[in-house]
């Protein structure tokens, strides 16, 4: 079946730490994968997306890179800051014949101090 | 535009009541999706719909119903409310351009059932 397995939070960096949030996936077929992230009290909003093996999406000073090989997609940012305190959703996107959707992964909190 | 809106922001019921929770999007979107997001589980896909007038389940649809009248509307109505049904609703909203497209969130609607 389709899933996603991420990294068990929270995550608890201090300001200017560098980020890893892991992500792994299985999946029929070659999805897109995407990061969303859901700021406190806020629904989620898209961060990145990956459509193919090897791209690598970027958005805020965060990067992921497809690795088909390894079936991974983690988030990394070099430099953390608070106002990135929130949970990151890894979530892969299938294209069924009339229909589009997302599977996600069960999130990673990241709490940041200053 | 005011993109996706839910309402109400929270509500707490009583088992076996049953209440409709609203949600609206201005982007003139085909495809609309209703969530629930359970702590530490990430979020599950209970019902969605590809237009007007068309509707289906996704994972967990037992004890809800939508309707689609409207491409802008998409309500999702619980019947009889049991405690397993608390949980933070999130309702979302994407346009099929081809590829991987965004899926783009509502804020949410906190319920309680006791």
């Amino acid at each position: 079946g389709n899933s996603v397995t991420q990294m068990e939070g929270p995550v608890t960096l201090s300001e200017e730490a560098f980020l890893t949030i892991n992500c792994t996936y299985t999946a029929t077929g070659y999805p897109s994968l995407f990061w969303y992230v859901q700021y406190p009290g806020e629904g989620l909003q898209l961060l990145l997306k990956a459509t193919k093996a090897d791209d690598k999406g970027s958005n805020k000073g965060f990067e992921a890179t497809y690795r088909k090989e390894t079936t991974s997609f983690h988030l990394e940012k070099g430099s953390v800051q608070v106002s990135d305190s929130a949970v990151y959703f890894c979530a892969l996107f299938l294209m069924n014949t009339g229909f589009q959707k997302l599977v996600f992964g069960t999130g990673t909190r990241l709490l940041v101090s200053p | 535009n005011a993109g996706v809106t839910q309402t109400p922001k929270f509500r707490i019921l009583k088992i076996g009541q049953s209440m409709t929770l609203q949600c609206a999007q201005d982007m003139n979107h085909n495809y609309m999706y209703w969530y629930r997001q359970d702590p530490g589980m990430g979020l599950k896909l209970i019902y969605y719909s590809v237009g007007a007038g068309i509707t289906d389940k996704g994972e967990v649809p037992n004890g809800y119903n939508v309707s689609r009248s409207t491409t802008e509307d998409f309500p999702l109505r619980l019947e009889l409310a049991a405690p397993s049904q608390t949980s933070v609703y999130f309702c979302a909203s994407s346009y099929p351009r081809g590829g991987a497209n965004e899926q783009f969130f509502g804020p949410g609607t906190r319920l309680t059932v006791l």
